[in-house]
Order: C-alpha cells, then structure tokens, then sequence
C-alpha cells in the first residue's frame, strides 16, 4: 500500500535561507510524487511533480525536489527562503499506471522568520 | 469561475443535524475527489468519482457519509446525524482523468468547506 512520511510538523526557517521538507514514500510499484501548497484559508496548489522524467524537477516560486529511490525520498529544497514562502507543505503519492489513488502526508508547516 | 468551487465555505451545525457540502468541479474534469482535513492529520481521502460513478467509497468513515454526483459535474458529500467528529474541513479537488492521466495529473482543489459540530 502506498503512504507517505513527512518529517516534521513544523518548520523554521529564517529569511534567506536554505528550506529542506522531507518527504519518504513507500509504493509497490514506481510512484508518481506530488508537492503541494497551501496557504492560509486556501486550497491547495500544485507545487511541482515527478512523473519518472528527469529525477529533479523544478516547481513554482523557485522550489525543486530530488526523486531519490534508493532513499525513497522526495524532499523539496529552496535555496533562499521568502516571506511569502511561509505556508504547509503537502507531499503526495500515485500509484502508476494510472490509479486515481492520491495518498497525502500529514504537512509540514513552514515558518519564516525575519 | 475558472475554478473548482466549494459551498457553503463555512457550516456551524448542532450534533445529528445533517449537512450537505457542494462541489462545483472545474469544466471538463472528469475526476473528483473528496477529501477530509482533519489538524495534523494531513488529508484524508474519502472518495473518487470518475464521471458518476465512485469506483471506491472505501474512504467514506460511516455511513453516515455518502455522495454523489449528477451529470458529470457538481457532487455532493452528505453527513447525516453530524457528531462533533466530523468537524473539519472537507476538501473538493478535480482532474481530467482520461485514461492515463489519472494518478499523473494535477489536482485542482477548492478553498474548502469549513463544518463545525456544536
């Protein structure tokens, strides 16, 4: 059965500096790996996602994440943290072919500190 | 709108009153999925249609939770007997889902529907 891990609730950051999310998945088979946002009082928006293209993939607001299948991993990284980057984070999982199955982590919240 | 919309966007409600949660899907998403946000307890899936038909409900808590959807468009989710429980808030998300693109492509949610159980 597919799941996702995400580590740690929340996050600090301060402005300018590196954001690390963590994300581990478990699939049977390769998956499809989704990052999504969501800020206050919002839906959710896609971020960026791995279809089993090139293993880092470059998202919105200069995000990207590493599909690492030794490790399992998909963590997304930004170099320079922003204000506005202050939301939760949701990593996603699909089964593929095609299954209409997405499994969510629990989110990380990620503050931004002046 | 060009969007996926959500009514009502907040509901206070009594315990074992019923409630009704609309989804207006994006046009021409033939996907839709409900969604339960629950704090710190990430989104819970609840249950996928595919134009009508719901292949799995497997998602739904009780069966005091059911849904639908009419016309390859706007669904319902239904409490019945709400229980302070169910408080949260319930997500609405679309996608085209031709063949293939199911569990590959983007999901479109709504801004969500915020239900209170008094």
């Amino acid at each position: 059965a597919q799941s996702v891990t995400q580590l740690g609730s929340h996050v600090s950051v301060s402005e300018g500096a590196l954001v690390l999310l963590r994300c581990n998945y478990s699939s049977s088979v390769p998956p499809y790996l989704f990052w999504y946002v969501q800020y206050p009082n919002q839906g959710l928006q896609l971020l960026l996602k791995y279809t089993s293209a090139a293993t880092l993939v470059k998202g919105i607001n200069g995000f990207e994440a590493e599909f690492k299948k030794s490790e399992t991993s998909f963590h997304l990284t930004k170099p320079s943290a922003h204000m506005s980057d202050a939301a939760e984070y949701f990593c996603a999982v699909s089964d593929r072919p095609g299954t209409y199955k997405y499994i969510f982590g629990t989110g990380t919240r990620l503050k931004v500190l002046a | 709108g060009a969007g996926v919309s959500q009514s009502p966007s907040n509901k206070v409600t009594e315990k074992g009153k019923d409630v009704e949660l609309r989804c207006d899907p994006i046009s021409g998403h033939t996907a839709l999925y409900w969604y339960r946000q629950s704090l710190g307890q990430g989104l819970e899936f609840l249950i996928y249609f595919q134009g009508n038909s719901a292949p799995d409900k497997s998602g739904l808590p009780s069966d005091r939770f059911s849904a639908e959807r009419t016309g390859g468009s706007v669904s319902t989710l239904t409490i019945q007997r709400t229980q302070q429980e169910d408080s949260a808030v319930y997500l609405c998300a679309s996608s085209f889902g031709g063949q293939g693109a199911i569990g590959s492509g983007e999901l479109f949610f709504g801004e969500g529907s915020r239900l209170t159980v008094l």
